[in-house]
């Protein structure tokens, strides 16, 4: 069965701009991972969703971060006025359920680079 | 407060000698411990996962590890590493906040 995709695989933007990050989980995974990797860096948690319902965003760096699954499934993570510290690899997992014990599966990233 | 430190940045290694990645993890966090692999242009991967039982756990490639309550440690070795396994890898132990928190990593370079 198909894995997890992210749309667009990488993706340059110009200061100030808005971008919105796609991630397609694997059918039937009820939980939804958002993360970001700097270079040289594991992920950081970023926020997830159970279903529709956004469960953390405390790893949301500020305000100008949001994302949404509204139907409980394809997920969207919105940076608004883009800022050149926002350039990172952001990468998108998802799994059966969010207790721990199932596998977190990872899609390709989005690299973003804000210029 | 950092939940998990991997000591190795980079570790080279010589093809088919052994090899130990270590990892250390405070004890705030869920004994659930994963090693995540990612290859060059990759995604990343899961490795092997420990959540209960023995404390020698295998993994895809080759690769186990051994959870250690004691020291809270989860080190990865190999005995006999290939080109191919040439990769990032990380330590990533599960929060009791519904997330996994991972390592920096350490990169595994092979030399022939």
């Amino acid at each position: 069965g198909a894995g997890v995709s992210q749309s667009p695989r990488y993706k340059v933007t110009k200061r100030g701009q808005d971008v919105a990050l796609r991630c397609d989980p694997i059918s039937g995974h009820v939980s939804l991972y958002w993360y970001r990797q700097a270079l040289g860096q594991g992920p950081e948690f970023l926020t997830y969703f159970n279903y529709e319902a956004q469960q953390d965003k405390s790893g949301l760096p500020n305000d100008r971060f949001s994302a949404e699954r509204p139907e409980g499934s394809i997920s969207t993570l919105t940076i608004q006025r883009t800022e050149q510290r926002d350039s990172a690899m952001y990468r998108c997992a998802s799994s059966l359920e969010s207790s721990g014990i199932y596998e977190q599966y990872f899609g390709p990233g989005t690299r973003l680079t804000v210029t | 407060a950092q939940s998990v430190t991997q000591l190795d940045s980079q570790v080279p290694v010589f093809e088919e000698a052994p090899v130990e990645l270590r990892c250390n993890y405070s004890s705030s966090v869920s004994v659930y411990l994963f090693w995540y692999v990612q290859y060059p242009n990759q995604g990343l991967q899961l490795l092997l996962k420990y959540l209960s039982g023995s404390t020698l756990v295998k993994g895809i490639n080759g690769f186990e590890a051994e959870f250690n309550k004691s020291q809270t440690s989860f080190h990865l070795r190999k005995p006999s590493v290939h080109i191919s396994d040439t990769a990032e890898y990380f330590c990533a132990p599960y929060s009791s906040a519904s997330k996994i928190i991972f390592g920096s990593g350490t990169r595994l370079s092979i030399r022939p």
